[in-house]
């Protein structure tokens, strides 16, 4: 039972350049979430699922995209990578939106 | 405004105790959670309270909610160098139910 995996672990993009990060979970979640986390702003919540086929924008969803085609998975797009997106992405799942949430290791992502 | 604040830091001695606070902007928020996060590591769940309830103890942690000021504490008692970590309080209400996270608190250990 790994709990929530995300993948890559980090990873330096250039200007304009795309890259997808993975979300897995093994708990059979209907709610999926991702997150960035910088210095002093604490948890922002990019794009959340509550269910498979399903997404929704959160707080700061611009410059993002996500798909969640099966419920174990959850994928984040950079499809224009901007140096404003440097920051440690988490992912998150929950059985119910009141739920406790599960975290991944997280993401640190660099774009020069 | 924010919808949740905490100071960004707090610093304490081994054997203390800590006492987080937050405050938050919804009156109908129902779940208040407090989540740890240690040092290059995801979040993951301490203690969460109902709005019904006013106090909830487990274990070293006891956290206080005061509906009427919109205000949440986590006291730490004995506190410990592993308590070295962030702490984000969040609020959860109607709606979406999504929570909504703090900014964080790093607590520091000194020994």
């Amino acid at each position: 039972n790994a709990g929530v995996t995300q993948t890559p672990k980090f990873r330096v993009l250039k200007t304009g350049q795309s890259m997808t990060l993975l979300c897995a979970q093994d708990m059979n979640h209907e709610y999926m979430y991702w997150y960035r986390q910088d210095p002093g702003m604490g948890l922002r919540l990019i794009h959340y699922s509550v269910g498979e086929g399903t997404t929704a924008k959160g707080e700061v969803p611009d410059g993002y995209n996500v798909s969640r085609l099966k419920k174990q998975n959850f994928l984040l797009g950079l499809e224009s990578a901007a140096p404003s997106q440097t920051s440690v992405y988490f992912c998150a799942s929950s059985y119910s939106d009141r739920a406790e949430q599960y975290f991944g290791p997280g993401t640190r992502l660099t774009v020069t | 405004g924010e919808d949740v604040e905490q100071s960004l830091f707090l610093s304490v001695r081994e054997g203390d105790s800590s006492v987080i606070n937050c405050t938050y902007t919804d009156s109908s928020s129902t779940y208040l959670y407090w989540y740890k996060q240690e040092p290059g590591a995801g979040l993951q769940l301490l203690t969460y309270i109902f709005s019904n309830m006013d106090m909830k103890q487990d274990q070293r942690l006891t956290v206080l909610l005061n509906k009427k000021d919109k205000h949440l504490s986590l006291r730490i008692a004995d506190t410990q160098t592993g308590d070295s970590a962030i702490y984000f309080c969040a609020e959860s209400s109607g709606g979406s139910y999504i929570p909504t996270f703090g900014r964080g608190t790093s607590l520091i250990v000194h020994p």
